[in-house]
């Protein structure tokens, strides 16, 4: 079945530092999703992207899909303590109506 | 504007009990589903609604009953809880379940099994 991995697992950073974190799927996507999980909370969306190469932004956050349409990458600049939680990538396969969410990636940032 | 509604937000069972958890949206969305949360696994589906009448499995559906009670409510039932079932769990929900739109969650059940 269908699998989606995300690397690093965990990433320590100093406030003001960049951070990426990188999701691979085993089949091709037809959209994939990123969604932002605080300390204790639940998932919350945050965008979405569909065509290849592309590339969006929200303020400090650079979401890119890539050419084959098998992996993507958030980025985010100047990192900001607000920032901490776990990001995960959430793939839907081309022909799948269900969305398979990525391991996660906790971010932790230290002032 | 509640969104997805879940109850209860934390449960303790003993091995053997049984227990439904209850997942309620007011958006009127046609899809909704069941995911659980276990450190380092990420989110896995235990089980989907696409639309009012329909159930499917996910991923994880052995030892879990769902019932899609009506557009809004969507229910997860364990019959004979294991501690391998200790774990949180989300409720979510779509406008289809195809949707170009992401999914809204419900705040989460945490759940403990001894």
């Amino acid at each position: 079945g269908q699998q989606v991995m995300q690397i690093p697992q965990y990433q320590h950073v100093q406030e003001g530092e960049d951070f990426t974190t990188y999701c691979n799927s085993s089949t091709t996507l037809s959209n994939i999703q990123w969604y932002k999980q605080r300390p204790g909370g639940h998932p919350v969306f945050l965008i979405q992207l569909v065509k290849s190469g592309e590339v969006k932004k929200q303020k400090r956050l650079t979401f890119q899909f890539g050419e084959a349409k098998k992996n993507s990458s958030l980025h985010i600049t100047a990192t900001q303590t607000t920032d901490v939680g776990t990001y995960f990538c959430a793939g839907r396969g081309t022909g799948f109506q269900k969305l398979v969410f990525g391991t996660g990636t906790r971010l932790l940032v230290s002032p | 504007n509640a969104g997805v509604t879940q109850t209860p937000k934390f449960q303790v069972l003993k091995t053997g009990q049984s227990m439904t958890l209850q997942c309620a949206q007011d958006m009127n969305h046609n899809s909704m589903y069941w995911y659980r949360q276990d450190p380092g696994m990420g989110l896995r589906l235990i089980y989907y609604s696409a639309s009012e009448g329909t159930t499917d499995k996910g991923e994880v559906p052995n030892g879990y009953n769902v019932s899609r009670l009506n557009k809004r409510e969507f229910s997860l039932r364990l019959e004979s809880a294991a501690p391998s079932q200790t774990s949180v769990y989300f409720c979510a929900s779509s406008e289809y379940a195809g949707s170009l739109y992401g999914y809204t969650f419900g705040s989460g059940t945490r759940l403990t099994v001894v």
